[in-house]
């Protein structure tokens, strides 16, 4: 178990629709990131957040939209789907890395698996 | 620009063999980080091991064992008499000094370990 606790591990939506995936972090952690796995693109950095503030942002749609609350917690947001949104998306932690660098390991928990209909 | 290419897309040994997993990174940074996750079939992602640039000794921690070096640009993992437990995606990755915080995963490659 990593630490890293991520709902729902399943959701299956409409096209058009709008969802929210949450993420806790490990205990201590202060910085959150969000990846997508796809099939065709494989894992894809999508947004960082450390301490509440957007760090830094990677291949993330404009579609998709996420947020680190006073708690830690991290929610994505993803709207309009459509159906190449579908993929797992993962959500990591880690203690505070190097300006600029991954020099830290990241613990990533299970995973949401976003099936878009 | 920064890459990894793990070339093995799948491996198919039998439970006692060993078995190397090989990747082949880019970058033009002389600092820099590396990493190996294994993905099971339940799906998770799970950190094995970190190394930075200036450290090139071999690691050892069990039956697995890294192999990192700079001048073939490689960074090759080998489990050592295999089990079907090891079965999983393994991915390595890397991370540069300008990387803007984020992971540069190569592809994966598929393990199959047989009974």
């Amino acid at each position: 178990d990593s630490g890293v606790t991520q709902t729902p591990k399943h959701l299956i939506t409409a096209t058009g629709q709008r969802v929210t995936l949450r993420c806790s972090p490990r205990s201590g952690d202060l910085s959150v990131y969000w990846y997508q796995q796809s099939l065709d693109q494989g894992l894809q950095f999508l947004i960082q957040y450390y301490n509440g503030e957007e760090r830094a942002k990677g291949n993330i749609l404009e579609r998709f939209s996420a947020q680190q609350f006073p708690d830690l917690h991290s929610e994505l947001n993803l709207s309009s789907l459509e159906l190449g949104d579908s993929a797992l998306y993962f959500c990591a932690s880690s203690v505070e890395p190097l300006q600029g660098t991954m020099n830290t390991e990241a613990f990533f928990g299970q995973g949401t698996r976003l099936t878009v209909v | 620009a920064q890459k990894v290419t793990q070339a093995q897309t799948e491996i198919s040994v039998v439970e006692k063999e060993d078995v190397t997993l090989d990747c082949v990174y880019e970058t033009r940074d002389t600092t820099y980080y590396l990493f190996w996750y294994k993905q099971p079939p339940s799906g998770e992602l799970v950190f094995l091991i970190r190394r930075n640039s200036f450290d090139e000794q071999n690691e050892i921690s069990g039956r697995y064992s890294w192999n990192f070096q700079k001048s073939t640009s490689s960074f090759n993992f080998t489990i050592t008499a295999s089990q079907v437990v090891d079965s999983a995606v393994y991915f390595c990755a890397l991370s540069g000094g300008d990387s803007n915080y984020q992971l540069i995963w190569g592809a994966g490659t598929k393990l199959i370990i047989k009974p």
